[in-house]
């Protein structure tokens, strides 16, 4: 079993839709939490940690289930902008990073 | 500045080169990072260098030796590759070793073995 597993996507939704995305961790000794996304030939960029007590900013809701080691990114009124692959990203206390397979978003007009 | 910069941006080499890749940043950040993502693939973490200092190796091949010769500098020597060994590298750093750090990527150099 891989230690971050994600939706396999794609995703292909149109504009304005709401889209979600799911993550499960396997280490329960995980620390901190936190989607990317990552354009086509590009390096990944933090979109949004995640805290226990759910965040939002903008258009994106993040939630973090730690009983059920859960991870989910919610994208609100999707814009052709929004199309990336989205990562999600386990943290242990000493700094090691576990990336999830990500999942692709296509937005169409 | 959220910048870590990196060079080369492309390298081709043979199997029996030597080569080296470097990645900087200015944040005063005190981990470093190294990461190997190969194609639809995410990114796999290869070292963590804190404070200059070697946290966590991977199991990484010996082929490649990481150096972190200060606090703003971290460099991958690479040596007798294979053709699988090619893949984008990535730098990351963010201000602690520690699980709720944002870590800071860089734009990654394309390495192609042949």
């Amino acid at each position: 079993r891989k230690e971050v597993e994600q939706d396999p996507g794609p995703f292909n939704v149109p504009e304005g839709a709401t889209v979600a995305f799911n993550c499960t961790y396997s280490n329960s000794a995980s620390q901190s939490f936190f989607w990317y996304r990552q354009d086509c030939r590009k390096e990944p960029k933090l979109l949004m940690s995640v805290y226990s007590s759910g965040n939002e900013d903008g258009r994106f809701t993040a939630q973090l289930n730690r009983a059920s080691q859960y991870i989910s990114l919610l994208i609100r009124d999707s814009k052709l902008s929004d199309s990336a692959t989205y990562l999600c990203v386990v943290n242990t206390n000493a700094g090691k990073s576990t990336f999830g397979d990500g999942t692709t978003l296509t937005v169409k007009p | 500045d959220t910048e870590v910069t990196q060079t080369p941006k492309h390298l081709v080499m043979g199997m029996t080169n030597k080569k080296s890749l470097k990645c900087e940043q200015h944040m005063g950040h005190r981990a470093m990072y190294w990461y190997k993502q190969k194609a639809k693939k995410p990114p796999e973490l290869m070292f963590v260098y804190s404070y200059e200092k070697l946290s966590i190796n991977e199991s990484v091949p010996s082929r490649f030796s990481p150096e972190c010769p200060n606090s703003s500098l971290l460099n991958l020597h690479l040596h007798a590759l294979q053709p699988e060994d090619s893949a984008l590298y990535l730098c990351a750093s963010s201000q602690l070793a520690a699980g709720g750090e944002t870590q800071y990527f860089g734009p990654g150099t394309r390495l192609l073995v042949l």
